[in-house]
């Protein structure tokens, strides 16, 4: 049963238009949520978190947005490079619990094109 | 960049075999894990340490084993492997359990 799901296995966008990936969540208890970007054959990358305390948290052309109501994240890059086309994983955890896992969903595959 | 070093990168084994990764960290941090990824899957979760001889099961655990005897190595043993371990196994590193995580390069296995 997935506990973080991304339901678009791929995005493509325009260069230079707004990139709005998502994520859904399952567990009421996860607290905190975090993106990471992957490149082939490399490691994953942090990019931004949320704690949920949060609605929004801003880093540059990286903004996610919070909806604890609905469960549910979305990260925002405004605006898309070519060089931001990369997998892109939600990740979430149980971190006021101090359970020490971080649970990813399967990632969106974004494509930026020039 | 964290300094994180997985080894061996690359590995090609044999159905049966025993197989040992390694995770080095220079960091200090309290909490590693490992990670495995597959097509279709994402990142999932095998198993994970919050401090010495301390660690837990993730959601993929079955088959594998782990152990933390010093801070800064945590090993991933795959005791018999078969060809549905063969991935692209990741390790990472964070000081705080559940924020945010560094981490390797990655190991490609394959289990032939």
């Amino acid at each position: 049963d997935q506990q973080v799901k991304q339901n678009s296995p791929s995005l493509s966008v325009q260069e230079g238009r707004i990139s709005i990936l998502n994520c859904d969540y399952t567990n009421s208890m996860f607290d905190y949520f975090l993106w990471y970007k992957k490149y082939p054959a490399e490691g994953p990358t942090f990019l931004i978190s949320i704690s949920s305390i949060k609605d929004k948290n801003e880093d540059g052309r990286f903004t996610v947005f919070l909806n604890k109501s609905a469960k549910h994240l979305s990260l925002h890059i405004v605006p898309s490079q070519p060089g931001d086309s990369a997998v892109y994983f939600c990740a979430a955890s149980n971190y006021g619990g101090s359970q020490g896992n971080l649970i990813f969903g399967k990632g969106t595959k974004l494509s930026v094109k020039p | 960049d964290a300094g994180i070093t997985q080894s061996p990168r690359h590995k090609v084994t044999e159905t049966g075999t025993p197989v040992t990764l390694r995770c080095h960290q220079t960091e200090n941090h309290r909490y590693m894990y490992w990670y495995r990824q597959d097509p279709g899957h994402g990142l999932r979760l095998i198993h994970y340490s919050y401090g010495v001889k301390d660690t837990d099961k993730g959601e993929v655990s079955d088959g594998y084993s782990v152990s933390r005897s010093k801070t800064e190595d945590f090993l991933l043993t795959l005791e018999s492997a078969t060809s549905s371990q063969t991935s692209v196994y990741f390790c990472a590193i964070s000081a705080l359990g559940g924020t945010e995580a560094f981490f390797g390069q990655g190991t490609r296995l394959t289990v032939v």
